[in-house]
C-alpha cells in the first residue's frame, strides 16, 4: 500500500540551527500538508501546499518557516532559526484532491536543545 | 470554548468490549469528519469519514454524526488488544482543504 514517507525519523538540532524536513507524499497526490504535535497536546495544522505554493497557513506558520516542493517526488518544511517550543513531531500528509481523505507520515522527532 | 473537545481519557476495557469514543464540538461550519488512530511514535492513520449527519459502518468500527447537538462517536465492537491505541477525531470545514482540526485524543487499552 502506497504511504507517505519522511525522513528523517529523529533530528536533533542546537537552538538557531535551521532545519530540513523531508518528506515523500504518495505519488499520484496533489495536496500537501505538514501538521505538528507537540508532546501531549492536539495535532496541529501548520499549512497546506497546492500546485507549487501554499494554499493557506496557521498562526504558527510565521517567517520562520518555509515549505517547497522541490522536484516532482520530495516536500520540505524549514525552520530556519529553531527554537526551544519548535521541539514536537513533524507529520507531513497528503491528499489526492478536496476533501478526499488524509493519509499521514510516521513523523520527524525534532528536539532543540 | 474550545473548538473540538475530546475526553483524553484513559480508558482501559477488557477484550471483547464495547468502547465508546466521543468528541463535541462548537462550530457549526464543520462538515466532514474522521477518526484517526494513532500508535505510540507513529503518524495518525484513517479509520473512518463521514459527510455530515449520519452512521457509517466498516467491520467492528461504526462512526455517528449528529450535527444538531454538534457530536460525534466511535463504536468499536469485539474490541481487541491490538485496538490499544490513541484514537482521534478530527474534523474539517469543507471549505480549506486537509485542514484539519484534531481533537485531544482519547488513550484506549483493551487488555486481554
Amino acid at each position: 500500500e502506497p504511504e507517505v514517507t519522511q525522513t528523517p525519523s529523529h533530528q536533533v538540532t542546537q537552538m538557531g540551527q535551521e532545519v530540513i524536513l523531508r518528506c515523500v507524499p504518495i505519488s499520484n497526490h496533489l495536496y500537501f500538508y505538514w501538521y505538528r504535535q507537540i508532546l501531549g497536546q492536539k495535532v496541529e495544522f501548520l499549512v497546506s501546499f497546492y500546485n507549487n505554493e501554499i494554499s493557506e497557513k496557521s498562526e504558527i506558520f510565521d517567517d520562520q518557516f518555509s515549505v517547497e516542493r522541490p522536484d516532482g517526488s520530495n516536500f520540505t518544511l524549514k525552520i530556519r532559526s529553531t527554537k526551544l517550543e519548535d521541539s514536537a513531531m513533524y507529520f507531513c500528509a497528503s491528499t489526492t484532491g478536496a476533501n478526499e481523505k488524509l493519509f499521514f507520515g510516521s513523523g520527524t522527532q525534532l528536539s532543540v536543545l | 470554548q474550545k473548538e473540538v473537545e475530546q475526553d483524553p481519557g484513559p480508558l482501559s476495557v477488557p477484550e471483547g468490549a464495547i468502547v465508546s469514543l466521543n468528541c463535541t464540538y462548537s462550530n457549526s461550519a464543520f462538515q466532514y469528519f474522521m477518526w484517526y488512530r494513532q500508535y505510540s511514535r507513529k503518524g495518525p492513520e484513517l479509520l473512518m469519514y463521514t459527510y455530515s449527519s449520519g452512521n457509517k459502518e466498516d467491520g467492528r468500527f461504526t462512526a455517528q454524526v449528529d450535527k444538531s447537538s454538534k457530536y460525534i462517536s466511535l463504536f468499536i465492537r469485539d474490541s481487541q488488544p491490538s485496538d490499544s491505541a490513541t484514537y482521534l477525531c478530527a474534523m474539517n470545514k469543507g471549505t480549506s482543504y486537509g485542514k484539519l482540526t484534531f481533537g485531544q485524543g482519547t488513550i484506549l487499552t483493551v487488555h486481554p
